[in-house]
């Protein structure tokens, strides 16, 4: 069975900072796929950005960007130019190369808050 | 739809009772799944269909705990005799098919339960 493992609970930065939330992995499959998803108050999950492990480029999205360490099992996401709106829990979470059947593993969610 | 939709958004439940938590999925997802987030946690799963099969429900808590999805859209998540453990956050997710799950699950805004 695969853990995900976010050892910071709560992180606030001033806006327009750039901020990096930590997030650790267990697993024994050599291809899996690898989410950062945000929660707001409103409670629905977004997609923020996606890695699949095969891929050694670290995956960006506009001001998102990971770092993806595999042989670390490590996947940190780096918030540029922060803004209030990124204001939220983060999620990191894994999936096995089959899709798996038992769904995504989530971490306990890191609350990051953005000051103004 | 556009969405997943999840209703109702809040549930308010007498310990003992029993309630029924529904989840409408984006129209020709073929893939469903009921996540349980209790507070400060991150999701955890409970169980996953294919079309109207369920095909894992490994993660039911108890045998309290009981899903459907009989014409292989809506779904609902039936809790029998609810307990204050119970309490939650439960989460549905769906996606176009099972490999594409690799791609990220679409989440609904979820049902906050509390159980008095």
């Amino acid at each position: 069975a695969q853990t995900v493992t976010q050892s910071q609970p709560e992180m606030s930065v001033q806006e327009a900072e750039t901020v990096t939330l930590s997030c650790t992995y267990d697993t024994s499959e050599s291809n899996y796929y690898l989410f950062w998803y945000k929660q707001p108050p409103s409670r629905q999950m977004i997609l923020v950005i996606r890695q699949e492990a095969y891929k050694q480029q670290n995956a960006t999205e506009n001001r998102f960007s990971v770092n993806f360490q595999k042989a670390a099992k490590s996947f940190s996401l780096k918030i540029s130019d922060s803004q209030l709106g990124d204001t939220a829990m983060y999620f990191c979470a894994f999936i096995g190369s089959g899709g798996g059947a038992d769904g995504l593993t989530f971490g306990k969610g890191t609350h990051l808050i953005i000051q103004p | 739809g556009a969405g997943v939709s999840q209703s109702p958004r809040y549930k308010v439940a007498k310990r003992g009772q029993d309630v029924a938590l529904r989840c409408d999925p984006i129209s020709g997802h073929v893939s469903l799944f009921w996540y349980q987030q209790a507070l400060g946690q991150g999701p955890e799963f409970l169980t996953y269909f294919q079309n109207e099969a369920q095909l894992d429900k490994s993660g039911l808590p108890s045998d309290r705990f009981f899903a459907e999805r009989p014409e292989g859209s809506v779904s609902t998540l039936k809790i029998q005799r609810t307990q204050q453990e119970d309490s939650a956050v439960y989460l549905c997710a769906s996606s176009l098919g099972f490999r594409q799950a690799n791609y990220g699950y679409t989440f609904g805004s979820g049902t906050r339960l509390t159980v008095v």
